[in-house]
């Protein structure tokens, strides 16, 4: 079946440490995008790409860090920049770029402070 | 800033009874979604209304458009305890690259 894959399912971050949330597709789709989710909030776009080796800030950017080396791949890098790390991160996918596309999604990383 | 905003925050109804939501934005779209989300999931796109349509339906599902309001609403009908989730609308920013989420309606199906 296709979808988006997303690991861990829970990560926990320890003081000034880098983590790493995988997001996978096996879609064949062109865009993909990394959305914050605080509790009881909406979503909040932290980084887009609309094509392989391309990426662009979204309106939270600051602290994360992505790459796109590959179609199907769209690894997030929270920082330690970040100091406000705890959230639930969602990646998404889309057939092509643009707003009228619908976004699939998948299920989610909960990552937490130790 | 948010684009959408979901109206209301929450809703309890019983279940086979109707639910409707609404969401409002600001700027001018060309089209506008609603996705659902069970809770700890990702979302769950529903359906999409182009600024040319008025109304759309998908099963029990139906979606209206006003774009001189700059509203839209959500109606589920006879409503089944599976439908307990958040939903959400989504519309473009200006220049039509990307979605913004509205912070969602937290709808309660009771048995």
């Amino acid at each position: 079946d296709g979808g988006i894959t997303q690991s861990p399912k829970y990560l926990f971050r320890k003081e000034g440490q880098n983590v790493t949330l995988s997001c996978e597709q096996n879609l064949n789709h062109d865009a993909m995008y990394w959305y914050r989710q605080d509790p009881g909030q909406g979503l909040r776009l932290i980084y887009y790409s609309q094509i392989v080796n391309d990426f662009q800030k979204g309106d939270i950017a600051e602290g994360y860090s992505v790459s796109r080396e590959k179609k199907e791949s769209f690894p997030l890098t929270v920082t330690s920049a970040q100091k406000n790390p705890t959230a639930f991160y969602l990646c998404a996918s889309s057939l092509f770029r643009g707003s009228n596309q619908p976004q699939h999604f998948g299920d989610g990383t909960r990552l937490s402070i130790l | 800033s948010q684009q959408g905003e979901e109206d209301p925050q929450a809703l309890s109804i019983q279940e086979g009874e109707n639910a409707t939501m609404n969401c409002s934005y600001k700027t001018s779209i060309n089209n506008l979604q609603w996705y659902r989300q069970n809770s700890g999931r990702g979302l769950v796109h529903l359906i999409l209304i182009r600024s040319n349509e008025r109304e759309k339906h998908s099963g029990r599902l139906r979606v209206t458009l006003d774009t001189s309001k700059k509203s839209s609403s959500l109606l589920i009908t006879a409503s089944r305890a599976a439908d307990t989730a958040s939903y959400f609308c989504a519309s473009p920013n200006f220049g039509n690259e990307k979605l913004t989420f509205g912070t969602g309606t937290r709808l309660t199906i009771i048995p």
